[in-house]
């Protein structure tokens, strides 16, 4: 059971970045799955989820309305396309899986069970 | 957006210890409290869900307890590879949130 993240990298502020969450090891479309990101140096901020079927999306308010999550179940992925980026979304953007509750086929815990080893994005001219 | 008081916000432990951190919510939360371990360069790992239900493969000197308000993560006795930084995070409700963590290190 695993998720690899990809595609972090430097961009200029302004500029738009997709990154993508590759999952293995469980069934992907029984998950909510989540962005969570980590500031050089700072502590963990929730970012976005979506739900097993990727028809509900939630950002928190400091992204909402610049990022977009989405997912292929087909492909075991979820992607974070980013745009407008400013230098203080420069973090490492870690993919985590949504533990569930058990008998609730399409609910969420709000507890992160499986993390990738996170990708960074630096946003800087 | 419920807020934790996480504490300490950093300790010096030496290696068989017991140490304590606490975590506050900014209201009640019942038990939908976690507790996470981060180690350098590396992504959290959960240890605690549902403030005292022990998460599979993790070793049983962690314990923790708490309900409402209050909640405690507990090392019974400290091990070399527990030094690294602990955060709570309440799963009360969307959008999450996470303490500002606690660095154990060693004395």
């Amino acid at each position: 059971v695993q998720v690899v993240e990809s595609g972090g990298t430097l961009v200029k502020p302004g500029g738009s970045l997709r990154l993508s969450c590759a999952a293995s090891g469980f069934i992907f479309s029984d998950y909510y799955m989540h962005w969570i990101r980590q500031a050089p140096g700072k502590g963990l901020e929730w970012v976005s989820y979506i739900n097993g079927v990727g028809s509900v999306q939630y950002y928190g308010d400091s992204v909402k309305g610049r990022f977009t999550i989405s997912r292929d179940n087909a492909k075991n992925s979820v992607y974070l396309q980013m745009s407008s980026l400013r230098a203080g979304d420069s973090a490492v953007y870690f993919c985590a899986r949504d533990r569930g509750s058990p008998g609730c086929p399409d609910c969420f815990s709000g507890t992160f069970d499986i993390w990738g080893q996170g990708t960074v994005v630096t946003v800087s001219s | 957006d419920i807020q934790m008081a996480q504490s300490p916000s950093s300790l010096s432990a030496s290696k068989g210890d017991r140490v304590t951190i606490t975590c506050r919510a900014s209201q009640s939360i019942g038990s939908y409290l976690n507790w996470y371990q981060q180690k350098p360069g590396k992504a959290p790992k959960l240890l605690i869900y549902a403030a005292s239900s022990l998460q599979s493969g993790v070793p049983s000197r962690f314990s923790g307890s708490g309900s409402g308000t209050d909640f405690t993560l507990t090392i019974s006795s400290l091990q070399p590879e527990d030094f690294a930084t602990y955060y709570c995070q309440p799963s009360y409700s969307a959008p999450w949130t996470f303490g500002q963590g606690t660095k154990v290190e060693l004395k």
